[in-house]
């Protein structure tokens, strides 16, 4: 079965502080898509990123950072130096392919950033 | 920035009430998709759709209904609206292979 783990409930943390924000997920596929997704207090879900199972690279974008890690089936999402407008709820996600309809999504991390 | 949008955003009605959430985009997706975000955030996916007459349903059971009969318009119903029903209903679109893109989502209260 897959399923998506996010154990962190809530986070804090003061503005210029680096956070990390935890996605383990199981998968029997050998090709999967992973996905981070934020939820702003307005309610969207906005698109973060996404990762095929082939691609183990890291990925940065301006703050955001990303560590895909196949061994510990671990898909980290960091922000450096947060500011209070990354406040928001952070899905991880997951997709047996990509062709697929189902998201199967973790149970999300709201993350509090205070100035 | 995706053009997708929900209405109501926010709607509170009494228990029996035939409620329609409305969802539609502008961008020729061809799928879309509902889900239902409970109190602990929790998102499932209630309904979608390949296309126009196309819809399928989703892993989490719902009493909810769906119609694709234009592309860019994808309404869910409610015959009978219960305390049980009272959720975020977020609708999603996506071209083909892409990702999916959100809509602002429609809090429900059934009193």
């Amino acid at each position: 079965a897959q399923k998506v783990t996010q154990a962190q409930t809530e986070i804090s943390v003061v503005e210029k502080e680096d956070v990390t924000l935890d996605c383990v997920y199981e998968t029997r596929d050998t090709t999967y898509y992973l996905f981070w997704y934020k939820q702003p207090p307005s309610g969207e879900l906005v698109f973060l990123i996404r990762r095929n199972s082939f691609d183990e690279q890291n990925e940065i974008s301006g703050r955001y950072s990303w560590n895909f890690q196949k061994s510990t089936s671990s898909f980290n999402f960091t922000i450096t130096a947060s500011q209070v407008v990354d406040s928001a709820v952070y899905f991880c996600a997951l997709t047996k392919s990509y062709n697929t309809d189902k998201l199967i999504f973790g149970t999300g991390t709201r993350l509090q950033v205070f100035p | 920035e995706a053009d997708i949008y929900q209405t109501p955003r926010y709607l509170v009605i009494g228990t029996g009430k035939k409620i329609t959430l409305e969802c539609s985009q502008t961008m020729g997706h061809d799928k879309m998709y509902w889900y239902q975000q409970d109190p602990g955030m929790e998102l499932h996916l209630i309904h979608y759709s390949y296309g126009v007459n196309s819809t399928e349903k989703g892993d989490l059971s719902s009493e909810s209904t769906v119609s694709r009969i234009r592309t860019e318009h994808f309404p869910l119903t409610l015959e009978s609206a219960r305390p049980s029903h009272t959720s975020q209903y977020l609708c999603a679109s996506r071209l083909g292979l892409n990702e999916q893109f959100f809509g602002p989502g429609t809090r429900l209260t059934v009193l």
